[in-house]
């Protein structure tokens, strides 16, 4: 059981817009910035969304995130086939004086 | 160009200790914190330890508190993770990350390297 919620899976078609939610609570999200990593299979985790809502060099604008109290979300429009991958949140948690993963959202392109 | 490199990674009896190494290029070593995370073999992601640049504050996940040690060796852009009492729940590929705002990992990460505890 993580202690940041996602949802399991996630799918859309090309061209769609997809949104991932990450619920946590006010010693974590609620209080600091989140995280969010895309994981391909053999590789490793690759930052797509830092502070909240930014974005790395490099990541099409595609992807965005936004956070509301103790939720957050990862938005990707204009889905294309190589999006599949799984897409984990992260979050420092003062409660447990360590960084907390969701339990990862496997997205899928039909 | 940054780069991490992990090492030491391998297959390991329970109740046994490897360590872990982690070298890092490109970067004022000593400016940032490191962490290690792990992912079990089709599972997720769990943030493992921490460690602040100068070495003096550590954090630990509450599974490994008492059997894993992080530690650092700033002259030789150095990060390492002993790990002791080695458990099969322990199996994973470990890798090493730059922290980044937030007192997370950020954009570099390491290959990874796979440990196997198994009799």
């Amino acid at each position: 059981q993580s202690v940041l919620t996602q949802p399991p899976s996630a799918s859309g078609t090309p061209g769609q817009r997809v949104n991932i939610s990450c619920s946590g609570s006010t010693s974590n999200i609620g209080s600091k910035t989140v995280n969010w990593y895309q994981l391909l299979p053999g590789t490793a985790p690759k930052l797509i969304v830092y502070a909240d809502t930014r974005r790395p060099s490099g990541v099409p604008d595609r992807f965005s995130g936004s956070k509301s109290g103790t939720s957050a979300s990862l938005a990707i429009s204009g889905l294309q086939s190589e999006d599949e991958a799984d897409y984990y949140c992260a979050a420092w948690d003062d409660s447990v004086n360590g960084a907390v993963f969701g339990g990862g959202t496997q997205l899928t392109v039909l | 160009e940054e780069q991490l490199l992990e090492s030491g990674g391998g297959l390991v009896q329970p109740g046994g200790s490897l360590r872990l190494s982690c070298a890092g290029s490109g970067f004022t070593f000593s400016s940032y914190a490191m962490s290690w995370v792990r992912q079990v073999p089709g599972k997720g992601l769990e943030w493992v330890s921490r460690i602040t640049g100068s070495g003096d504050t550590k954090f630990y996940v509450d599974s490994v508190k008492g059997r894993f040690t992080i530690s650092r060796d700033n002259p030789v852009n150095m990060v390492y993770l002993q790990m002791n009492s080695l458990r099969a729940e322990d199996t994973a590929v470990y890798y090493c990350a730059k922290d980044e705002g937030g007192w997370l990992p950020g954009r570099l990460w390491g290959q990874g390297t796979l440990v196997t505890v198994s009799s």
